[in-house]
């Protein structure tokens, strides 16, 4: 069965430093990769995802992450943060023994401050 | 083009009661997948609907069931209430069974005293 480890559950920032949010994933077959952000009171908003291709994946709002197969890791990155990045995000995995079905992290709580 | 629609927002029940929250997708999309948010276990799947027929099941208790209509649109039903079921349900919809862009909505907030 799968799992998804987010190892941070806290990442406090300064605006405009970068920033790292872990994600790893334990999985049989192969996976899709997402993550979600979520801001307070709000559903999940969809920042970018691996399907396949390049490890590389630019998402919305200046996000990236690495797919790290032989790490099986996906950490999503941000050169520079802003006040308004302070949310809740999610790392995702779906997979087919799981009818694609998203098992998600527990989450990580980014707080960017002046 | 409107998002997912969740209604209602809030919800207050007793327990032992029944609880039925709906769930309007994306106009054009087929799939509708509900999950539970709690602070203890976090999100999880509770199952997906497409073409009016469950295609997958998370690991929750037969008193969680859905259903959904020829337009889409889906209902969940939670009978016989605990305070355990207190949280935040989502709903997301997406093109297709399955479907790797699911887009989520507001959710609905279900406090049960």
């Amino acid at each position: 069965a799968q799992s998804v480890t987010q190892l941070d559950s806290q990442v406090p920032v300064f605006e405009e430093a970068p920033v790292e949010l872990r994600c790893n994933y334990s999985s049989s077959v192969s996976v899709y990769l997402f993550w979600y952000v979520q801001y307070p009171n709000q559903g999940l908003q969809l920042l970018l995802k691996y399907l396949s291709g390049s490890t590389l994946v630019k998402g919305i709002n200046g996000f990236e992450a690495e797919f790290n197969k032989s790490q099986t890791s996906f950490h999503l990155r941000k050169p520079s943060v802003h006040i308004s990045d302070t949310a809740e995000y999610f790392c995702a995995v779906s997979e087919t023994n799981s009818g694609y079905a998203l098992n998600f992290g527990k989450g990580t709580s980014l707080l960017v401050t002046p | 083009k409107a998002g997912v629609t969740q209604t209602p927002r809030y919800l207050i029940k007793t327990r032992g009661q029944q609880v039925t929250l709906s769930c309007s997708p994306i106009s054009g999309h087929r799939s509708v997948s509900w999950y539970q948010q709690t602070p203890g276990q976090g999100l999880q799947f509770l199952f997906e609907y497409f073409s009016e027929t469950q295609r997958n099941k998370g690991n929750f208790p037969g008193r969680f069931s859905g259903r959904q209509f020829s337009n889409s649109r889906s209902e969940m039903n939670v009978s016989t209430l605990e305070l355990g079921d207190s949280a935040l349900y989502l709903c997301a919809s997406s093109l297709s069974a399955g479907g790797h862009e699911q887009y989520f909505g507001p959710g609905t907030r279900l406090t049960v005293t």
